[in-house]
């Protein structure tokens, strides 16, 4: 139990375009779900929290405008990086919690390495 | 976003030697603690976790100490395999800016044959 599926594993792009990318709670519902980006041998940064039915939380220093989180259903988020660019390569990951509501226990997707052009 | 350093200190060993990875955790208010394991190009795996209201916790050939004085977790790793090597993330949730988790810089572990 507990699969958290992420889609594109990876995925690349010109410069200027808009990727979108999917976490999905496959045997759960997830009301929070978390977006981290990871540079090459780096730790993971925490974007934002996505809520089902309401704006995501955005971390100090992430632009809302340009990682637009769309949390719809209890077993889908999307984050879509819009007009791309060269510095936007990373790998991101989602995560999605089980129990409870302090977030605790997180399982992860297992990530989307975007590589813009 | 947020992240408690930026660095990637490396551990080499000895396959069927111990491994101990040291982490420092930077939220004193921080009440809950989980160790990940990330193989390259993979999400991050639960391994163990423990509450500030514990100092040890054991699990399967893994143990978790926590040193709340001075803000310090450590993972150790007990006959360690080839298939332990990956980087490992100490993570701390509190309830500060509403229960996220928050990831430490992490400790690439090579195990030799």
């Amino acid at each position: 139990g507990a699969v958290v599926s992420q889609h594109p594993s990876w995925v690349i792009c010109k410069s200027g375009t808009s990727v979108k990318i999917e976490c999905r709670s496959l045997d759960f519902q997830a009301t929070t779900m978390f977006w981290y980006r990871q540079f090459p041998k780096q730790s993971l940064m925490l974007m934002a929290t996505s809520n089902e039915g309401s704006k995501a939380t955005y971390e100090q220093g992430v632009e809302k405008d340009k990682f637009l989180i769309n949390h719809a259903s209890l077993t889908l988020s999307t984050l879509t990086v819009t007009s791309a660019h060269p510095e936007d390569s990373s790998f991101y990951i989602c995560s999605a919690t089980v129990l409870g509501p302090k977030n605790e226990k997180l399982f992860f997707g297992s990530g989307t390495q975007l590589s813009v052009l | 976003g947020e992240s408690v350093g930026l660095h990637l200190p490396t551990l080499s060993v000895q396959e069927g030697d111990n491994s101990i990875i040291n982490c420092a955790y930077s939220n004193s208010a921080s009440d809950y603690f989980i160790w990940y394991k990330q193989e390259s190009g993979k999400g991050p795996q639960f391994i163990i976790d423990i509450r500030s209201n514990m100092d040890k916790r054991q699990g399967q050939r893994v143990t978790v100490l926590l040193n709340k004085t001075v803000k310090h977790l450590s993972l150790q790793i007990a006959a360690t395999q080839p298939g332990d090597s990956a980087v490992y993330f100490c993570a701390e949730n509190s309830e500060t800016g509403g229960f996220k988790t928050i990831f430490g810089a992490g400790t690439r572990l090579f195990v030799k044959a």
